[in-house]
């Protein structure tokens, strides 16, 4: 049971540098999302997919881009690292929220410096 | 707006005592649903329940026990006989579904240490 898997682990970027973080599901979920998790902050979303091609911004999203080509698959992008993405990134899926008692599944998180 | 308080910060208990983490939601939306999440130390997030906004029944699994109260807004979460594996960051997280985002509201987390 794979769930949800997230990819790397972990990663140390220098400032400026550009990577992608994949995230693949095999639940057949619909809706995808990234969140990134800081100290005292909770967990805040950055962008979500509600299918294959779709995505939407959430509620921290500049600095990073995303991409939604096979329903499994969910990218986020970082073009030119800053210091101040230095996070831990999460992965999650879900069935269609219209069936909105369903949880969203998580991740282990992508702990990622930027230095 | 929709917002999600959990006012504990951290939480030290020893094992065997019984311990409540509180969650206080905002939200104008009358159908929404609520979360909590367990994160142990090795990080990743755990499902624990969830529970809708017209369902007020108490729930209890085991050592856990939620107490759901609309006239409060609150969501609270109690442990009993605490044990050292229960030793986490939990965290209270709200959706509402007219939201617009299709995202989960979080709480910032309550760690909670059980000492033995």
């Amino acid at each position: 049971n794979a769930g949800v898997t997230q990819t790397p682990k972990f990663r140390v970027l220098k400032t400026g540098q550009s990577m992608t973080l994949l995230c693949a599901q095999d639940m057949n979920h619909e809706y995808m999302y990234w969140y990134r998790q800081d100290p005292g902050m909770g967990l805040r979303l950055i962008h979500y997919s509600v299918g294959e091609g779709t995505t939407a911004k959430g509620e921290v999203p500049d600095g990073y881009n995303v991409s939604r080509l096979k329903k499994q698959n969910f990218l986020l992008g970082l073009e030119s690292a800053a210091p101040s993405q230095t996070s831990v990134y999460f992965c999650a899926s879900s069935y269609p929220t219209a069936d909105s008692n369903q949880p969203q599944h998580f991740g282990d998180g992508t702990r990622l410096s930027i230095l | 707006a929709q917002k999600v308080t959990q006012a504990q910060t951290e939480i030290s208990v020893v094992e065997k005592e019984d311990v409540t983490l509180d969650c206080v939601y905002e939200t104008r939306d009358t159908t929404y649903y609520l979360f909590w999440y367990k994160q142990p130390p090795s990080g990743e997030l755990v499902f624990l329940i969830r529970r809708n906004s017209f369902d007020e029944q108490n729930e209890i699994s085991g050592r856990y026990s939620w107490n759901f109260q609309k006239s409060t807004s609150s969501f609270n979460f109690t442990i009993t006989a605490s044990q050292v594996v229960d030793s986490a960051v939990y965290f209270c997280a709200l959706f509402p579904p007219r939201g617009g985002s299709e995202k989960l509201v979080f709480g910032k987390g309550t760690k909670l240490t059980v000492n033995p």
